[in-house]
C-alpha cells in the first residue's frame, strides 16, 4: 500500500459549479478525516469517519459541503455552488483506531481548489 | 476543548546551530501531543508524538520534544540544524474523547541559512 492517495490534485473552477474530491485511505484504517488548510494556517478540522459511519463535522462545514464513505473505503468531499472563500487545500488523512498512539494521522498530498 | 499555540510564525535559523520551534496547547483532559512536518509540495507526516509515559520523546531526523504538563508546553528542538529541515512544522493535539478528533496550531516555518 502506497499511502493516502487523493484526487484530483488540483482543481480551477468557477464561482457556482460543483466540486468533488475523492480521497483513498491506507487500506487497514478505519478512521478518515478531512481537512482544509489556507495559506499561512494549520489544517483546519472538516469531518471524519469511522468506518461509514460519520461522526463529527465542523461548524466550518456549511450545508453546501458534503462528506460521504460508502462502505467505509474511499471517501468524497463535494462542495455544491463553489464560492471564492472555498479555495483552499483540501487534505485528507487516515488512522487506524485502537492503536497504541491512536491519533496518529497519515495525510495525503491534498487537493488544491480554486475558485475563479 | 483543545486548542493549540505556536509561538513565533516564522523561525530562521543558521545551519548548525539549535532549533527550537515552541507550542502551548489547552485541554480539560490528559493530551496525545504530535509534531508535523510538510515540506513544500508534499504532505503532512509525523515528526514525532506523545501519548503516555516518558515526557521527553524523539522522533526523526534528530527532533525530539518534550511533554511539561505544568507549562501545558510540548516544544521541539533539534540540536543542529541541517538545511533539510526548511518546511512548515505543525503543532497537534487530540485527546480520547471525541474520536481523537486533531486539532492543529497554526505552523511555524523554518527557515535555515547557510
Amino acid at each position: 500500500d502506497t499511502g493516502v492517495s487523493q484526487n484530483p490534485r488540483h482543481k480551477i473552477t468557477k464561482r457556482g459549479q460543483n466540486v468533488t474530491f475523492r480521497c483513498d485511505p491506507i487500506s487497514e484504517h478505519n478512521r478518515l478525516y478531512w481537512y482544509r488548510q489556507t495559506l499561512g494556517q494549520g489544517p483546519e478540522f472538516l469531518t471524519y469517519f469511522q468506518n461509514e459511519a460519520q461522526l463529527e463535522k465542523s461548524r466550518l462545514l456549511s450545508d453546501r459541503f458534503s462528506a460521504e464513505r460508502p462502505k467505509g473505503s474511499f471517501s468524497t468531499l463535494e462542495i455544491q455552488r463553489t464560492e471564492q472563500g472555498d479555495s483552499a487545500m483540501y487534505l485528507c488523512a487516515s488512522s487506524l483506531a485502537g492503536t497504541v498512539g491512536t491519533g496518529e494521522l497519515f495525510f495525503g498530498e491534498g487537493s488544491r481548489l480554486t475558485v475563479l | 476543548a483543545q486548542s493549540v499555540t505556536q509561538l513565533g510564525s516564522h523561525v530562521s535559523v543558521s545551519e548548525g546551530a539549535l532549533v527550537l520551534l515552541r507550542c502551548n496547547y489547552s485541554s480539560s483532559v490528559p493530551p496525545y501531543l504530535f509534531w508535523y512536518v510538510q515540506y513544500p509540495n508534499q504532505g503532512l507526516q509525523l515528526l514525532l508524538k506523545y501519548t503516555t509515559g516518558a515526557t521527553l520523546v524523539k522522533g526523526i531526523n534528530g527532533f525530539e520534544a518534550e511533554f511539561k504538563k505544568s507549562e501545558t508546553s510540548f516544544h521541539l528542538t533539534k540540536p543542529s540544524a541541517h538545511m533539510s529541515d526548511a518546511a512548515e512544522y505543525f503543532c497537534a493535539v487530540s485527546v480520547s474523547t471525541g474520536g481523537f478528533k486533531t486539532i492543529f496550531g497554526a505552523g511555524t516555518r523554518l527557515f535555515v541559512k547557510a
